[in-house]
C-alpha cells in the first residue's frame, strides 16, 4: 500500500524559504509516476504547486514558478518542495500526492503558517 | 492560468441526483481527457472520485459519475446520501504540463 508523508517546519518567517519533504513508502519513487505538491489556504480551495518525475523533470504553476523548486532524492525515496520569499498568502496546508492521470494518492497534509 | 469555475454550492435531498459543473477553456478541460474530481470532508485529505473524465477508481461508489461536453465537465451523484455532504473539487490537465483546480463546490444534503 503506497503511503506519502509530509514533514517540515510548521512556522516560517515572512520573506524566508519554506521547505517540506514527502517520504514515499510502499512503492518505488522511480515507478513511472509523477509526484506533486498541492496546497490549500485555510477555508479556501486547492492549488497545484508543481510536479516532478524521478528523472528530475519538473513542471511548476506559472503563478509560483519564480519562487518554487521541487527536487527528488531517489535514495531516500522522497521529494521536496522549496518556496522562497514567503508571505502570509503562503499560509496553507501543503499536501504531497502521487500523480498518475490524476492525483490518486495523497499525504495527510502539513499546515505551514507564515509569521510576520 | 485561471481556476476552473464551479458553483459555490449545490444541494439536494436524499435519494435525488445532483450535478456539479466545472467550466474551463480549450486549453484545459476542453482540450484534454485528464479531468478529475475530488471529495473532501472538513479537516480531511481530498479523495479521488473520478479520473480521465469518467473513470471511477476502485472503491468509489457507482453513484458517482463524470462526463464532459466542450469546455465543461460535470460530476453527477445519484441516489444522494447524507455521507455525500462534502466539498468537491474538479481538476484538469492544462497545456505545458500544468494542472488547474476549480474553486470547489459545497454539497449540502437537505
Amino acid at each position: 500500500q503506497v503511503q506519502l508523508q509530509e514533514s517540515g517546519p510548521g512556522l516560517v518567517k515572512s520573506s524566508e524559504t519554506l521547505s517540506l519533504t514527502c517520504v514515499v513508502s510502499g512503492s518505488s519513487i522511480s515507478s513511472g509516476y509523477y509526484w506533486g505538491w498541492i496546497r490549500q489556504p485555510p477555508g479556501k480551495g486547492l492549488e497545484w504547486i508543481g510536479s516532478i518525475y524521478h528523472s528530475g523533470t519538473t513542471f511548476y504553476n506559472p503563478s509560483l514558478k519564480s519562487r518554487v523548486t521541487v527536487s527528488v532524492d531517489m535514495s531516500k525515496k522522497q521529494f521536496s518542495l522549496k518556496l522562497s520569499s514567503v508571505t502570509a498568502a503562503d499560509t496553507a496546508i501543503y499536501y504531497c500526492a502521487r500523480l498518475d492521470d490524476a492525483f490518486d494518492i495523497w499525504g495527510q497534509g502539513t499546515m505551514v503558517t507564515v509569521s510576520p | 492560468q485561471s481556476a476552473l469555475t464551479q458553483p459555490a454550492s449545490v444541494s439536494g435531498s436524499p435519494g435525488q441526483s445532483i450535478t456539479i459543473s466545472c467550466t474551463g477553456t480549450n486549453s484545459d478541460v476542453g482540450g484534454y481527457k485528464y479531468v478529475s474530481w475530488y471529495q473532501q470532508y472538513p479537516g480531511k485529505t481530498p479523495r479521488l472520485m473520478i479520473y480521465d473524465v469518467s473513470q471511477r477508481p476502485s472503491g468509489v461508489s457507482v453513484r458517482f459519475s463524470g462526463s464532459k461536453s466542450g469546455n465543461t465537465a460535470s460530476l453527477t451523484i445519484s441516489g444522494l446520501q447524507a455521507e455525500d455532504e462534502a466539498d468537491y473539487y474538479c481538476c484538469s490537465y492544462a497545456s505545458n504540463n500544468n494542472y488547474v483546480f476549480g474553486g470547489g463546490t459545497k454539497l449540502t444534503v437537505l
